[in-house]
């Protein structure tokens, strides 16, 4: 059973367009986080919710918007996309706010924006 | 903010050497320390972390970390490397913003193992 999942693995879509990205985990956890990874592989967490409640939202972009439906998932939707968007973005989760059990990630997305 | 550095950016082992990923801290107060690694087109694998206690942490697939407070150092650590060993290691600090906690990671360290 896939722990963290992700939907879809590649994304390749043009300047301008928008899209989402879906994450559900099974773990009952009650954290979710969603990260970009660039080029370089440097890894920086965007945004997170507790219980369906964001708690960290970073210096990201206005046109990210992370939805939690419900505790066990949450997705990402971008709008107007950028060249500059294109990266890997991982999903993770963790018991707890304060993650100190460890988070556990998603097999990530890749988007490429032409 | 806490950070950790990872000063190499490859770190090259033979087969059956033991192996070393550096990682040094900066924090304030207690750290909260993990080591991860990222298989090529897979996501994090949470190896092994640090929060109070023994300062040599065992971990999965053999893996282990000396936590040094005098040296700011938790190093990751092998015995014995294997091939399958290669990958993309990443050190990160729990880093606490009010009620929240975000992990900060450092810039990973890719190690390659060869026969």
């Amino acid at each position: 059973d896939t722990a963290v999942s992700q939907t879809p693995k590649y994304l390749v879509t043009q300047m301008g367009n928008d899209k989402s990205i879906k994450c559900e985990q099974n773990l009952g956890h009650d954290t979710m986080y969603w990260y970009k990874q660039d080029s370089k592989k440097f890894l920086k967490i965007m945004f997170s919710y507790n219980n369906k409640e964001l708690i960290i939202n970073e210096t990201v972009p206005n046109r990210f918007s992370p939805k939690s439906p419900d505790k066990a998932h949450l997705n990402l939707h971008i709008n107007s996309l950028e060249l500059g968007d294109s990266a890997v973005y991982f999903c993770a989760s963790s018991q707890g706010a304060s993650g100190g059990a460890g988070q556990f990630f998603g097999p990530g997305t890749r988007l490429t924006v032409l | 903010a806490q950070s950790v550095a990872q000063p190499e950016d490859q770190v090259n082992v033979a087969e059956g050497n033991p192996l070393t990923v550096k990682c040094t801290y900066s924090v304030s107060g207690n750290p909260y320390l993990f080591w991860y690694v990222q298989y090529p087109n897979r996501g994090l694998q949470f190896l092994l972390k640090y929060i109070t206690g023994d300062n040599l942490v065992k971990g999965s697939y053999g893996f282990e970390a000396e936590f040094n407070k005098s040296q700011t150092s938790f190093h990751l650590k092998k015995p014995s490397a294997l091939v399958s060993d290669s990958a993309l290691y990443f050190c990160a600090v729990r880093d606490d913003t009010g009620t929240a906690s975000k992990l900060t990671f450092g810039t990973g360290t890719r190690l390659q193992v060869t026969l």
